[in-house]
């Protein structure tokens, strides 16, 4: 049962074009929502989160967007650079604080 | 403060041996947590403590699993009777319950790479 799942297991794009992450979630109880970024041989890094009781939140060049109502939240990275290029992980967490994550989405930016 | 700190980065080791894997958490960070991660998949949760107390494990620690954490600092997690669906990446995490309450957010370590043969 994948509580939290991303779809595109890759996405690349162009330097300097917008970055669209995506991520599904089923469980209504989530309260907080995080990306994480991975690079090779390393642990996960916090990106950027946000409450369920917003909609938006943004920091610097990253933007998360939620949608409740579809259970769907997204990343938006602008503009992209080479450096963004790792996997992202979208995950949730509800009163436990444990983190259930998704699969991952490997972003590749171009030059 | 140089984060979380996972030991041995990579063990490689036969069936039916045994391993054991440490992390030593941000120091004050009273909660800690072990996820596993296999090739293509997210990072999935194993079992987490507040301070020395173990809160809840997943039903993906069989019995051949135990994780401690003595006196609320580090955390050893021992597999026992090896097997190759155990070669993963283990992940530990650590935060202060009061940062994790305001933006959920976990710290992690580089990780322990095990390979069963």
């Amino acid at each position: 049962d994948q509580q939290v799942k991303q779809n595109s297991p890759s996405l690349s794009v162009q330097e300097g074009r917008i970055s669209i992450l995506n991520c599904d979630y089923t469980n209504s109880m989530f309260d907080y929502f995080l990306w994480y970024k991975k690079y090779p041989a390393e642990g996960p890094t916090f990106l950027i989160s946000i409450s369920s009781i917003k909609d938006k939140n943004e920091d610097g060049r990253f933007t998360v967007f939620l949608n409740k109502s579809a259970k769907h939240l997204s990343l938006h990275i602008v503009p992209s650079q080479p450096g963004d290029s790792a996997v992202y992980f979208c995950a949730a967490t509800g009163s436990a604080r444990q983190l259930t994550f998704g699969s991952g989405t490997q972003l590749t930016v171009l030059p | 403060d140089t984060g979380v700190s996972q030991d041995p980065r990579h063990k490689i080791t036969k069936r039916g041996q045994n391993v054991t894997f440490r992390c030593d958490p941000i120091s004050e960070h009273n909660r800690l947590y072990w996820y596993r991660q296999t090739l293509g998949q997210g990072p999935e949760f194993l079992t987490y403590f507040q301070n020395e107390a173990q809160l809840e494990k997943s039903r993906l620690l069989s019995d051949r699993f135990s994780a401690e954490r003595p006196k609320g600092s580090f955390s050893t997690l021992e597999i026992q009777r090896t097997e190759q669906g155990d070669s993963a990446m283990y992940l530990c995490a650590s935060s202060l319950l009061s940062g994790l309450l305001n933006t959920g957010e976990l710290f992690f370590g580089e990780g322990s790479r095990l390979t069963v043969l």
